[in-house]
Parts: C-alpha cells; sequence; structure tokens
C-alpha cells in the first residue's frame, strides 16, 4: 500500500514570496490533516477535511494561509505571502475516517524562508 | 485546553540501558493517547498507541500503559539498541475534536554503542 505522497520534499524562499505544498493521501482515505512543525516543537494541526469539507481550521492564519481539497482526494496548502516565522516543516497526515485514529504521515515539506 | 507535557531531551543512554520517557497530559474528554517515533530523515510513524484506561500499547519493545488517575502515558523500553536513536512525540487525540492529534514537544533520544 503506498503511503502518503507530499511534495516537493524542501522548499527554499524569500519572504513575501508564496508557496504551494501538494498533497496526496492513502487511497481511500476520508480524512486529510496537515501539520505544521516548527524546529524543536511538535506538530501543530493547521486545517482538517473530511473529504472535500473542512472540519477544524481554527488555526491556520487564514490571512496568509489558505488549503483545498479538490474531489476529496488531493490537497494544496499555499502560503502567500511568506514571512520568516513560516519556516517549519508542513506535514501531511491521512486517516481512514476522523474517528478511526490511526493517522499516516507523509515525508513532510521543509520549508526556509530568508 | 487540551496539552501534551514530555520530559525534556536530549536523552543519552547507552545500549542495553532502561529507557523511560515521561509524558503527561491534559484533555477535558476522554482522549485516545499515542507514541510516535520520527527517525533521523524519515516522517513520524505510529509507535503505539491506548484507546481507553488502563490499556497497554506495545511494539518493537516499547510499552506505555494509560494511566487516567495520574494523567500520564509514560513510555518505556528494557533495553535499548542503537536503532532506537530517534525523536518521540507523545500526543492525544480527542474524538469529540474530530481526531486531531495534539503533540508533546518530542524528546530526542541518542543511544551510544
Amino acid at each position: 500500500e503506498a503511503g502518503v505522497a507530499q511534495s516537493p520534499r524542501y522548499k527554499i524562499i524569500e519572504k513575501r514570496q508564496s508557496v504551494a505544498f501538494w498533497c496526496n493521501p492513502i487511497s481511500g482515505h476520508a480524512t486529510l490533516y496537515w501539520y505544521q512543525q516548527i524546529l524543536g516543537q511538535g506538530p501543530k494541526l493547521l486545517i482538517q477535511f473530511q473529504n472535500n469539507g473542512v472540519v477544524d481550521d481554527s488555526q491556520l492564519p487564514k490571512d496568509r494561509f489558505s488549503a483545498e481539497r479538490l474531489k476529496g482526494v488531493d490537497s494544496t496548502l499555499k502560503i502567500q505571502p511568506a514571512k520568516l516565522e513560516d519556516s517549519a516543516v508542513y506535514l501531511c497526515a491521512s486517516s481512514q475516517t476522523a474517528t478511526r485514529v490511526e493517522q499516516f504521515f507523509g515525508p513532510g515539506t521543509r520549508l526556509t524562508v530568508l | 485546553g487540551d496539552s501534551v507535557t514530555q520530559m525534556e531531551g536530549p536523552v543519552t543512554l547507552s545500549e542495553e540501558a532502561f529507557l523511560t520517557i515521561n509524558c503527561t497530559y491534559t484533555a477535558t474528554g476522554y482522549p485516545s493517547l499515542f507514541w510516535y517515533v520520527q527517525y533521523p530523515g524519515e516522517g513520524l510513524q505510529l509507535l503505539l498507541k491506548a484507546t481507553k484506561a488502563d490499556d497497554k500499547g506495545s511494539n518493537k519493545g516499547f510499552e506505555a500503559t494509560y494511566r487516567k488517575e495520574t494523567t500520564s502515558f509514560h513510555l518505556e523500553k528494557g533495553s535499548v539498541q542503537v536503532s532506537d536513536s530517534a525523536v518521540y512525540f507523545c500526543a492525544l487525540s480527542v474524538g469529540a475534536q474530530g481526531g486531531k492529534l495534539i503533540f508533546g514537544q518530542g524528546t530526542e533520544l541518542s543511544v551510544k554503542p
């Protein structure tokens, strides 16, 4: 079974530029999560999708971050414009359902904002 | 709000030593508890889990028991190996919140031969 795929693996941009990350969850998984992991900290949820609807985006900085999950499969997370404090690893995870508690994580995208 | 607190690292042990990484939590509901591991250069992997009080999760020689009375989920291993060197994250999930994971800050373990 293929795991959660993410791209790119690494991205370096300058502040005020825009960037987008892509995630392809495990086939058949209805729930998709984006987490932000700042160096030295645990991951923090940014947004959760159930199929193509948003379940929780309470910690997403909506003035600069946006995310979508078209057709309930792939998802894209965008930052525009980026700030220095956005430097982090962005993790995508998926689970069969929201109540099926095991989440499977992708390898992450390491973003550096200069 | 819900939160997880782990012992600070880094933790450095010799091979075959006993490992304990402390984890305590605060939650308003009845959480499920997890330990995730992140090996160097790899993504997060589920190590073990427990979904109700007094459950014991175990995997690869690691164990953790869900203690509701002390709100703890300490990770233990009787004899660590160099290959166990990684960052370990304790996490909780409250089903009523849609399954999102709340993580501790992580504990880095380094095992020396």
